[in-house]
């Protein structure tokens, strides 16, 4: 991921709808790929991974998309619900690696 | 259950007056991280062990140290704090390289307050 500066973009979303969170990423040899959910004053909660060998991956009520031409990465929540407000952070990591990029985060809010 | 524990959850300390997170992990992953987490900012890697392999981030100021007296725990002291390092503290573990190592387990973190 990249990191974006000290403004969260901010996504708000109606209950029930449908979400898209959306990430850039700048190393080309990245290999595996992770979505982490950060509740307000927690740490980050593994959310769902992918590997750069697929292209989609679903888990509970969150799909994961990985472009890897453009080396773009999204997280859908289906039917977003209030617990889901958090900022979501993408991350990436290169085969070997030990550490993780981080990107910029994205605050989701869901309204009532 | 496994997992990731920080103490304390929040800490004061007074400008230049050395302070000491603590960190421990019932997961016996190899490899435990420290993050630095400013508002409305992602987490900012300070260093890691690799085992007992210590790696610096090369932005990492000398003000910051760590250390890992065994494999489930490890301390972040900060010898001399200033306004600026007032943050998030989290720590993190991971198995380490392989099929399944990369993802990593954070704690719940600590809040550092530097008056």
């Amino acid at each position: 991921g990249e990191s974006v500066g000290l403004h969260l973009p901010t996504l708000s979303v109606q209950e029930g709808d449908n979400s898209i969170i959306n990430c850039a990423y700048s190393n080309s040899a990245s290999d595996y790929f992770i979505w982490y959910k950060q509740e307000s004053g927690k740490g980050p909660q593994f959310i769902i991974d992918i590997r750069s060998n697929m292209d989609k991956r679903q888990g509970q009520r969150v799909t994961v998309l990985l472009n890897k031409t453009v080396k773009h990465l999204s997280l859908q929540i289906a039917a977003t619900q209030p617990g889901d407000s958090a900022v979501y952070f993408c991350a990436d990591t290169e085969a070997a690696g030990n550490k993780l990029t981080f990107g910029g985060g994205t605050r989701v809010l869901v309204k009532p | 259950d496994a997992m990731v524990i920080q103490n304390p959850r929040y800490q004061v300390t007074q400008f230049g007056k050395p302070v000491t997170l603590s960190c421990s992990q019932t997961l016996n992953h190899n490899v435990m991280y420290w993050y630095q987490q400013k508002s409305s900012q992602a987490p900012k890697l300070l260093f890691h062990y690799y085992d007992k392999d210590f790696n610096n981030e090369a932005d990492t100021p000398d003000n910051f140290q760590s250390r890992r007296p065994n494999t489930s725990f490890c301390f972040l002291d900060i010898r001399s704090p200033g306004l600026g390092d007032a943050a998030m503290y989290l720590c993190a573990t991971s198995r380490g390289p392989g099929t399944s190592g990369y993802e990593q387990y954070f704690g719940p973190g600590t809040r550092l307050t530097v008056t």
